[in-house]
């Protein structure tokens, strides 16, 4: 059964800084993974996905991920963190359906 | 395109009462979901269709909750009697079949439901 662990509940980091979201799966398959964004009150953004191809995969609004088989982990990163970056992050597993995360919520502090 | 579309927003009702949420999933999306996110943790799928059938609704407490897709396009999510621990957002989605594992799916807004 495929399943997401988020490792962390809660990232606080400074405007500028980078951000570092983890994220390990498990999976009977070469699943597919996703990240999801969900601002207060939004509904949920695809940021990326990864599907069998390069395993550096680039999302929207600077965030990237790379999926390392061998530890499966799919974690989010993102180079220097903006105010507008404060959200809940979701990782996303899929072998036939989504399967989510706990959730990351993201503060970024001025 | 048009993206997926739930009403009503924002629904507060009595424990023992019922309650019903519409979804009209993206034009041509055959395959339609229907996620219970509770405050604080991912959402949770509930039930799945394709077209007008049901794929999966292995996480459907079926003594309260029940939804269909008659058409094979919108569809509704009941659930009769509420109990407080159903104070969730419901979410709908949608995806071309075959395709969520490459592709994810389209959510929409969702509706928050309070149950007092």
């Amino acid at each position: 059964a495929q399943s997401v662990t988020q490792l962390d509940s809660h990232v606080s980091v400074s405007e500028g800084t980078p951000v570092l979201l983890r994220c390990n799966y498990s999976s009977s398959y070469s699943p597919s993974l996703f990240w999801y964004v969900q601002h207060p009150n939004k509904g949920l953004q695809l940021l990326l996905k990864y599907t069998s191809a390069a395993t550096l995969v680039k999302g929207i609004n600077g965030f990237e991920a790379e999926f390392k088989k061998s530890e499966t982990s799919f974690h989010l990163t993102k180079p220097s963190a903006h105010m507008s970056d404060a959200a809940e992050y979701f990782c996303v597993v899929s072998e036939d359906k989504l399967v989510f995360g706990a959730g990351t919520i993201l503060r970024v502090k001025s | 395109e048009a993206g997926v579309a739930q009403s009503p927003r924002y629904k507060i009702i009595e424990k023992r009462q019922s309650v019903a949420f519409w979804c009209n999933p993206i034009s041509g999306h055959a395959t339609l979901y229907w996620y219970q996110q509770i405050l604080g943790q991912g959402p949770k799928l509930l039930i799945q269709f394709q077209n007008n059938g049901v794929v999966d609704d292995s996480q459907l407490p079926k003594d309260r909750f029940s939804a269909e897709r008659l058409k094979g396009v919108d569809s509704t999510l009941k659930i009769q009697p509420a109990k407080l621990e159903d104070s969730a957002v419901y979410l709908c989605a949608s995806s071309l079949a075959g395709t969520a594992a490459n592709y994810g799916y389209t959510f929409g807004s969702g509706t928050r439901l309070t149950v007092v």
